[in-house]
């Protein structure tokens, strides 16, 4: 299976800051990239799907890109709500993956 | 509105079998694909099986293939997820999600249940 791993584990940030989260993976799959956003006690919410698409009802903060084995998700004006855990995953093939989450905190 | 509402979970005894169940509405149930993903508490996410729009292709994380049978009806607009041989380390909140288009090679999980807890304790 292909691993996906993404960095930092965690951040702390400021409203308004602008913050990157990364996500590699240990094989090419070109564009099939998915970005989440969960918070604590709730499912998941679609962000981003393709790398780059937002996804309906999305606010323009945040955006993807990236192909091939590295991926880049920006919130570019952090919110209040905004905190909770981001993870990437792998939507190439049969098989899906999950990267291990990046915690964001609202300093 | 989309609603997917996951039931069938609860305690259950290493070795044995749970059922979980997952009743769609407000879209088009055999047009799009279905996964299971779940996520043990405090842990992160863990894709878990996902099924085509006409049960063509099934796919399974290594971690449960050849225990867990994910399945659907469409005329009942259900999805299934069934699980054999349980372990310890099963245990999670399994959430039911519809994927965007129809097959498994591609997507992304655009509408979730709330999930469904399976505890596996002797």
């Amino acid at each position: 299976d292909i691993q996906m791993t993404q960095s930092p584990s965690s951040l702390s940030a400021s409203v308004g800051d602008r913050i990157t989260i990364t996500c590699r993976a240990g094989q090419n799959f070109t564009r099939y990239l998915n970005w989440y956003h969960q918070k604590a006690g709730n499912a998941p919410k679609l962000l981003i799907y393709a790398a780059s698409s937002l996804h309906s009802g999305v606010p323009s903060r945040f955006s993807g890109s990236g192909s091939g084995t590295d991926f880049t998700l920006i919130i570019s004006g952090l919110q209040p709500e905004d905190f909770g855990t981001y993870y990437c995953q792998k939507s190439y093939g049969d098989i899906w993956t999950f990267g291990q989450g990046t915690r964001v905190e609202i300093q | 509105e989309v609603q997917l509402v996951e039931s069938g979970g609860g305690v259950v005894q290493p070795g044995k079998s749970l059922r979980l169940s997952c009743s769609a509405s407000g879209f088009v149930f055999d047009d799009y694909a279905m996964h299971w993903v779940r996520q043990a508490p405090g842990k992160g996410l863990e894709w878990v099986a996902g099924i085509t729009w006409n049960s063509g292709n099934v796919a399974y994380a290594d971690s449960v293939k050849g225990r867990f049978t994910i399945s659907r009806d469409d005329a009942r607009n259900s999805l299934y997820l069934h699980m054999n041989s349980l372990r310890h380390e099963d245990t999670a909140f399994y959430y039911c999600a519809k994927n965007v288009v129809a097959t498994i090679s591609e997507g992304g999980l655009d509408n979730w249940g709330r999930g469904t807890l399976v505890t596996v304790s002797s």
